[in-house]
């Protein structure tokens, strides 16, 4: 069965610092990996995406994700946070046999500090 | 591009009572995702829809809940004699079917777009 888990409820960070909000993935053959972002009463926006190619992968607002195979993660970065950056961050995963279906981790809410 | 929109936004009912939330994706997506949301947890999947085909649906979903997309359009998610449990944000999420990248030479899937979201509150 697949299943994506986001180890930390919450995670806090000072204005400028870089940031790393954590994935872990389990899914039957290849997988297909998405960060989408969730702020106070709106709908979830896709960040990036991993479907195959180079490890490192980059997307919108400055953020990037690195997809390590041996450790089934796909953690999300960003070399210097900003607190608009302050939101829910859900990592999701899609299994090509299982067809269009997106499984969410349950989120990991991150804290932006001036 | 006008985005995923969803209405109503909020929808407040009484338990029992039937309840509709329609979905109209972006125009050129062939394929439309309902999934429901509660606080503190991620989305979960309820049923897609390929053009008007509905091609799976969660064990979520129970016989009290149907979900349609006549002319491979807009979708429609009813939720009938509504529980309490049933509270909760319906999000609805559209997206491009997967293909092949040929200029990359490899396949590719196209990500979700989602809409707003309606806020079920069963009293």
């Amino acid at each position: 069965a697949q299943s994506v888990a986001q180890p930390e409820d919450q995670v806090n960070v000072a204005e400028g610092n870089p940031l790393t909000v954590k994935c872990t993935y389990s899914v039957s053959g290849n997988p297909y990996l998405f960060w989408y972002v969730q702020y106070p009463n709106r709908g979830l926006q896709f960040l990036l995406k991993y479907i195959t190619g180079d490890n490192l992968v980059k997307g919108s607002y400055g953020f990037e994700a690195e997809f390590n195979k041996s450790q089934t993660s796909f953690h999300l970065k960003k070399p210097s946070a900003l607190v608009s950056d302050s939101a829910l961050y859900f990592c999701a995963v899609r299994g090509f046999i299982q067809g269009g279906k997106l499984i969410f981790g349950q989120g990991t809410e991150l804290s932006v500090k001036p | 591009d006008t985005g995923v929109s969803q209405n109503p936004r909020h929808k407040i009912t009484k338990r029992g009572q039937n309840v509709t939330f329609r979905c109209d994706p972006i125009s050129e997506h062939n394929r439309l995702y309902w999934y429901r949301q509660t606080l503190g947890q991620g989305p979960e999947f309820l049923t897609y829809f390929q053009n008007e085909a509905q091609l799976e649906k969660s064990r979520l979903l129970s016989d009290r809940f149907s979900a349609e997309r006549p002319k491979g359009s807009f979708s429609t998610l009813e939720i009938q004699r509504t529980e309490q449990g049933d509270s909760a944000m319906y999000l609805c999420a559209s997206s491009s079917p997967q293909g092949e990248d040929w200029a990359r030479g490899r396949r590719t899937f196209y990500e979700q777009y989602f809409g707003p979201g309606t806020r079920l509150t069963v009293t």
